[in-house]
């Protein structure tokens, strides 16, 4: 069983469109992420959720808008789709330990997706 | 702000060649520190990791070392294989209330890994 698995794998659309990108995490954990990764590689987090709600929020413009129904389960939509959103979007899981300042938990990811606008 | 450095690739290597990668980082506090691996069309695999000074994170004949002193986390393999051909990522967690910050990977800029038979 994939442990973090998300869909599509593959995504090719046109500029203007609204796409969603779905993620599902089967390891029983409490935080979701959403990470993108640019064509020279960067990766940079998006959002974070713990137990669905909303606690990492970086400098992302408004028109990506995550949604997680449970915490199982962590979507990403993107509308008005721009060329500069072509990338890889990645999301991840982890189960908080400990309390207040841990570090050390593992952030596990999903195969990704691969998003090109054109 | 935390930040992680590595160095630049691509690094080319023959087959049962040694291996180092460099990562420095800047960060506050004591972090947690990752390498993570990214095979060709695939998604991110955690390969080691360390939560505190002198660890040292094995996996696969992989090995890196937290040093603290020279703020460095190299990863290192003795002889490498055509199928270590990859990216490799160095990344930190910075300790905080993780609902700021705890859960956050601050990734360097990735390293390509060519190994030739």
């Amino acid at each position: 069983d994939t442990a973090v698995s998300q869909t599509p794998k593959y995504l090719v659309t046109q500029m203007g469109n609204d796409k969603s990108i779905k993620c599902e995490q089967n390891l029983g954990h409490d935080t979701m992420y959403w990470y993108k990764q640019d064509s020279k590689k960067f990766l940079k987090i998006m959002f974070s959720y713990n137990n669905k709600e909303l606690i990492i929020n970086e400098t992302v413009p408004n028109r990506f808008s995550p949604k997680s129904p449970d915490k199982a389960h962590l979507n990403l939509h993107i509308n008005s789709l721009e060329l500069g959103d072509s990338a890889v979007y990645f999301c991840a899981s982890s189960q908080t330990t400990g309390t207040g300042f841990y570090s050390g938990n593992t952030i596990y990811f999903g195969e990704g997706s691969w998003l090109t606008v054109v | 702000g935390n930040s992680v450095t590595q160095m630049e690739g691509p690094v080319t290597l023959s087959e049962e060649a040694f291996l180092t990668i460099n990562c420095t980082y800047t960060a506050t506090g004591y972090p947690s520190l990752f390498w993570y691996v990214q095979y060709p069309g695939e998604g991110l695999q955690l390969l080691l990791k360390a939560t505190k000074a002198d660890d040292k994170g094995s996996n696969k004949g992989f090995e890196a070392t937290y040093r603290k002193e020279t703020t460095s986390f190299h990863l290192e393999k003795g002889s490498v294989q055509v199928s270590d051909s990859a990216v490799y990522f160095c990344a930190l967690s910075a300790p905080g209330p993780f609902k700021a910050a705890g859960n956050k990977l601050t990734f360097g800029g990735g390293t390509r890994v060519l190994v030739k038979p």
